[in-house]
């Protein structure tokens, strides 16, 4: 199984709502991240986390939280989005001490309203 | 700061055509990943490059890392309508875990 299963596929909220972003894998990997990829530009790293502990922040606004409830789980909360973080957020997992490619799910669509 | 470029941002071609996609870092890194995506899509890992003068073949498509040159190639042998995409480079910041840095991506349309 190599697959990075990602929920809701796509998301209108506004820009007062509360909401929540889901990963998971079951693929025994211990680094998970999430990129956020604006239309026509490349995926840029947003977190990583390490073995549930968060190892970077990319200076992410904090309307955007991250958590790691378990090695299989990831989640981001979204709360007092603007319509500038319309995008798509993409989880991936990888090894995090073998040097093997990161598996990325399909991708959450979201709008911000 | 990693800046990883590509070229072309843009690739019109023939179905039948050769051609090779551009991929320079500036920071030393001997970990380089070629990825695709489709339109609306998630990524897909194509090639995982992790030593100087690594190179990898997968059907029509081959790419190769320089790592002392800093520059990676992603070439394309006869191309095909299925090949178009967007395609990605991506740098691995070293960190011990993937911190990537993606390149700009090219736009491959392939034409009959």
């Amino acid at each position: 199984d190599t697959e990075v299963t990602q929920t809701p596929k796509h998301l209108v909220m506004g820009m007062t709502n509360k909401k929540s972003l889901k990963c998971e894998q079951h693929m025994g990997h211990r680094a998970m991240y999430w990129y956020k990829q604006k239309a026509k530009k490349p995926p840029e790293l947003m977190f990583v986390y390490s073995y549930e502990k968060l190892s970077i922040n990319e200076s992410v606004p904090s309307r955007f939280s991250p958590e790691c409830p378990n090695s299989s789980l990831l989640n981001l909360h979204l709360h007092a989005l603007q319509p500038e973080d319309s995008a798509l957020y993409l989880c991936a997992s990888s090894h995090p001490s073998f040097f093997t490619e990161a598996f990325f799910g399909q991708g959450t669509r979201l709008t911000v309203v | 700061e990693l800046k990883v470029e590509q070229n072309p941002l843009f690739l019109s071609m023939q179905e039948g055509k050769n051609y090779t996609i551009y991929c320079n870092y500036s920071t030393t890194s001997d970990r380089l990943y070629w990825y695709r995506q489709d339109p609306g899509k998630s990524l897909e890992s194509l090639f995982v490059l992790l030593s100087n003068g690594a190179v990898k073949q997968e059907g029509r498509l081959m790419a190769s890392l320089d790592t002392k040159a800093r520059l990676s190639t992603l070439h394309i042998t006869a191309a095909v309508h299925d090949l178009s995409a967007t395609y990605f480079c991506a740098v691995d910041w070293n960190t011990g875990f993937q911190k990537l840095v993606f390149g700009t991506g090219t736009r491959l349309l392939v034409s009959p």
